[in-house]
């Protein structure tokens, strides 16, 4: 079975732009959850998605966006960048809705974002 | 609300010697308890997972951790560190219903020859 895909590895972006970020998930797996971890930090819940269906948001602002797609695979969209964004991004997929969160997870390896 | 204390940010270890890294957890229904290890500019590979079975866990590498309620901890262990240990661990806690996963801030464990 294939393991969870992120691209790109790196990004450099402007202050203001906007960036999307991909994720692959693993196959058999229908729900995709994204995290925030910036530098010397412990990764930030930015929110999941379940069946194509936002499926719980962290503390984070509308400018972080998410979909996914019939074939489970998700993007994560963050407009206007701040400096502050700059962080790796982890997607974890997972098998169904009623385990608890990180039972099942595989994460993937993550991009890491820099915001300049 | 669900958290998780890592003490000591930084732990250093002799290869062979016992590592030690502690987690602390704050909830106020059971938890589901687990240990991810994070080596450079990769992802998260989980260690082990506590779902309320058994209380001592064995998990990949070694590693072992023990699930105290009175003391609210969930510790993990391995009697023999190898310098392939050397990385960032992280606790993490969630509950059954809820979305996220919460992290601690992580424990970068180093191991000398």
């Amino acid at each position: 079975e294939t393991g969870v895909t992120q691209s790109p590895t790196h990004l450099i972006k402007t202050r203001g732009q906007q960036v999307t970020l991909r994720c692959s998930s693993q196959s058999g797996h229908n729900t995709v959850s994204w995290y925030q971890q910036a530098l010397g930090q412990g990764p930030q819940f930015i929110f999941q998605y379940y069946r194509e269906e936002e499926n719980g948001r962290g503390n984070f602002p509308p400018r972080f966006s998410g979909l996914q797609f019939p074939n489970y695979s998700s993007e994560l969209n963050v407009n206007a960048l701040e400096l502050d964004d700059s962080a790796l991004y982890l997607c974890a997929s997972s098998w169904g809705q009623g385990e608890p969160s990180g039972y099942g997870y595989t994460f993937g390896s993550g991009t890491r974002l820099t915001v300049v | 609300a669900q958290s998780v204390t890592q003490l000591g940010s930084h732990v250093s270890v002799s290869e062979g010697a016992l590592v030690l890294l502690r987690c602390n957890y704050s909830s106020s229904v059971p938890p589901y308890l687990f240990w991810y290890v994070q080596y450079p500019n990769q992802g998260l590979q989980l260690l082990l997972k506590y779902t309320s079975a058994a209380t001592l866990v064995k998990g990949i590498n070694g590693f072992e951790a023990e699930f105290k309620k009175s003391e609210t901890s969930f510790h993990l262990t391995k009697p023999s560190a190898h310098m392939s240990d050397a990385a960032e661990y992280f606790c993490a806690v969630s509950v059954a219903g809820f979305q996220k996963l919460v992290f601690g801030t992580g424990t970068r464990l180093l191991v000398s020859p």
